[in-house]
């Protein structure tokens, strides 16, 4: 089975600039999450998809940070314009919880490292 | 408001001793408890879950976890480490009701030394 796709591994930008994350969930996940992980901190949860619907987007910083999942499955998460306190991993990860909760487990991509200067 | 918290940054063990990484958490009724773990340049991988039912929880790789509700804990347990156990783990909390979120630690790193 494959894994939760994402692109690029690293990227690095200056402050201001706009930069974009892409991210393939494993085939037939309707759920999708954005994740935020800062060195050294635990990740934050940024916004969850069902589908091509958002669930939660209550964490996310919507003056400058944006996502989008047209088709339900592939996702792109934007930031525009970055600052330097944006620099951190950004993770997605997906999951198909089925019936209730109990089957929940979620299935996270390697991440993009982000460094804004 | 759910909260989790790892109380420790590092956990050093020697190579065939026990472990344990420590994890309390606060939410709302009753709660989905996690287990993830990083290995440098992975995403995380998940462990193990508890959602109800027996208090111990047994996972990957030999680990497992102690679900303890009077104390609101649920750590992290192995009974004879390895080096290749050496990553960061994260505790993941979610509360019962629909709309919360999955919370997690800051995370714990262990070392394992041989």
């Amino acid at each position: 089975e494959a894994g939760v796709a994402q692109s690029p591994r690293y990227k690095i930008i200056e402050k201001r600039q706009s930069v974009a994350f892409w991210c393939n969930p494993i085939s037939g996940h309707a759920t999708l999450y954005w994740y935020q992980q800062i060195l050294g901190q635990g990740p934050k949860l940024l916004i969850q998809f069902q589908n091509n619907g958002v669930v939660d987007d209550s964490q996310l910083p919507k003056d400058r940070f944006s996502a989008e999942r047209l088709k339900g499955v592939d996702s792109t998460l934007k930031i525009q314009p970055a600052k330097l306190e944006d620099s951190a991993v950004y993770l997605c990860a997906s999951t198909s919880p089925g019936r209730g909760r109990t089957n929940e487990k979620l299935f996270f991509g390697s991440g993009t490292q982000l460094s804004v200067l | 408001a759910q909260s989790v918290a790892q109380p420790e940054d590092q956990v050093n063990v020697a190579e065939g001793n026990p472990l344990t990484v420590k994890c309390t958490y606060s939410v709302s009724g009753n709660p989905y408890l996690f287990w993830y773990v990083q290995y440098p340049n992975r995403g995380l991988q998940f462990l193990l879950k508890y959602i109800t039912g027996d208090n111990l929880v047994k996972g990957s790789y030999g680990f497992e976890a102690e679900f303890n509700k009077s104390q609101t804990s649920f750590h992290l347990k192995k009974p004879s480490a390895l080096v290749s156990d050496s990553a960061l783990y994260f505790c993941a909390v979610r509360g019962y009701y629909r709309d919360d979120k999955i919370i997690f630690g800051k995370g714990t790193r262990l070392h394992i030394l041989p």
